[in-house]
């Protein structure tokens, strides 16, 4: 089946220093790359989607690209905020009609003034 | 905007209790998706459902029971509630036209005590 793999937290980071968070997948079928954010107290909500290999997505000043060859879609910061801290998700949808997600076991960032 | 509602938001259960947690949202969607997260594991799929009056077996469905009455409405039934069982509970829901991105409910705290 379908798993994703990603860095295991917590992160503790101080703010303006920079964010990478590693995400690795497996499926045998084409994926759709997602990153999830989940702030404290509240449900997990997309942070943004990559649907083709090789592309990158963004929002928020976060961005990430779906590297087919290394079956890799890595969460990237350049200067992270307080307000940033949260439990991010790496998650894929593999090809076929059920329209599941697997996700990753989240990593717990905490940004420090 | 999407919207995906949850009742109740916490809840405090016996042993060998009856739980029914409540899901229903509007965005008019096919898909929708109960989760449990635990610390460690991440968010794990416990049942879905593409369609009104059928349910889906997810990845960990065992003492879990699902009802979907409606589009709108999906309920997760605990008829059994062990101390397992103590976890937060998230429904979501997704648009078959789309990506596969989905929409998340605020979350259930459930305690069995």
């Amino acid at each position: 089946g379908d798993s994703v793999t990603q860095t295991e937290g917590p992160v503790t980071l101080s703010e303006g220093t920079s964010l990478t968070v590693n995400c690795s997948y497996e499926t045998k079928q084409y994926p759709t790359l997602f990153w999830y954010v989940q702030y404290p107290g509240e449900g997990p909500q997309l942070l943004f989607k990559v649907p083709k290999a090789n592309e990158k997505g963004s929002n928020r000043g976060f961005e990430a690209t779906y590297n087919k060859e290394a079956t890799s879609f890595h969460l990237q910061k350049a200067s992270v905020q307080e307000s940033d801290s949260a439990v991010y998700y790496c998650a894929l949808r593999s090809g076929g009609s059920n329209y599941k997600l697997t996700f990753g076991k989240g990593t717990l960032l905490t940004v420090t003034p | 905007e999407a919207a995906v509602t949850q009742s109740p938001r916490s809840k405090v259960a016996v042993t060998g209790g009856k739980v029914t947690l409540s899901c229903h949202q509007t965005n008019n969607h096919d898909y929708m998706y109960w989760y449990r997260q635990d610390t460690g594991h991440g968010l794990r799929l416990i049942h879905y459902s593409y369609v009104a009056d059928s349910t889906e077996k997810g990845d960990i469905p065992d003492g879990y029971k699902a009802s979907r009455p409606s589009q709108e409405n999906f309920s997760l039934i605990l008829e059994l509630a062990s101390l397992s069982q103590t976890a937060v509970y998230f429904c979501a829901s997704s648009d078959v036209s789309g990506f596969g991105e989905q929409y998340f409910g605020p979350g259930t705290r459930l305690t069995v005590l």
